[in-house]
């Protein structure tokens, strides 16, 4: 089955301190891969995406996420935390729905990023 | 653009009663998505619709659960009877292609079923 995995429920990382949030995939096929954030009583917001080309992306609010195919990982970083970053990040994936031709998005349960000042 | 609108955006109701949640995805958007989010089972899909057309239904728990699309700016997820188990918080998302492009969440509804 196609999914991704986030290992940690909580990430804590002082403010001005690069921070990563760690997720890993198993797919079949080439993956497309998903960060998204979630503030509180907030809906998801999308970050980034790597569909092909550069292992680097570059997505909003100075985030990046490497893609890994070697160890089937998307982490997502950020040089230089901020207070403001503390939420709770979804990594997906891409997921065909069988005999349809369409597909849809697989979370992971999410990690609560804490940046404290 | 106002983005994706759902309403209401709490709701508390007592068990057995029916449910309506609602959502207006974004204009242009092709694709809907409904999902529920519960601290132990995390962000399920629950129904996925294209072209107003329901393409995935398989996340629905139960047939007491039930979702309409009548057309490209409405869509309803109704549960009846509910339960104190559904509650959760319903999100309504919605993107112009399926799974290879980036979804625009609502706010989602907050339900509370006592």
């Amino acid at each position: 089955a196609q999914s991704v995995a986030q290992p940690e429920d909580q990430v804590n990382v002082a403010e001005g301190n690069p921070l990563t949030v760690k997720c890993t995939y198993s797919v079949s096929g080439n993956p497309y891969l998903f960060w998204y954030v979630q503030y509180p009583n907030r809906g998801l917001q999308f970050l980034l995406k790597y569909i092909t080309g550069d292992n680097l992306v570059k997505g909003s609010y100075g985030f990046e996420a490497e893609f890994n195919k070697s160890q089937t990982s998307f982490h997502l970083k950020k040089p230089s935390a901020l207070v403001s970053d503390s939420a709770l990040y979804f990594c997906a994936v891409r997921v065909p729905i069988l005999n349809s031709g369409y597909s849809t998005l697989t979370f992971g349960k999410g990690t609560m990023l804490l940046v404290s000042p | 653009d106002a983005g994706v609108i759902q309403s209401p955006r709490h709701e508390v109701t007592e068990m057995g009663q029916e449910v309506t949640l609602r959502c207006k995805p974004i204009s242009g958007h092709n694709s809907l998505f409904w999902y529920r989010q519960t601290m132990m089972r995390g962000l399920e899909l629950l129904i996925y619709f294209n072209n107003n057309v329901p393409i995935d239904d398989s996340g629905m728990p139960e047939d007491r659960f039930s979702a309409k699309m009548p057309n490209a700016s409405f869509s309803t997820l109704k549960i009846q009877p509910s339960e104190p188990r559904d509650s959760a918080v319903y999100f309504c998302a919605s993107t112009q292609g399926g799974g290879s492009y980036e979804q625009y969440f609502g706010p989602g509804t907050r339900l509370t079923v006592t």
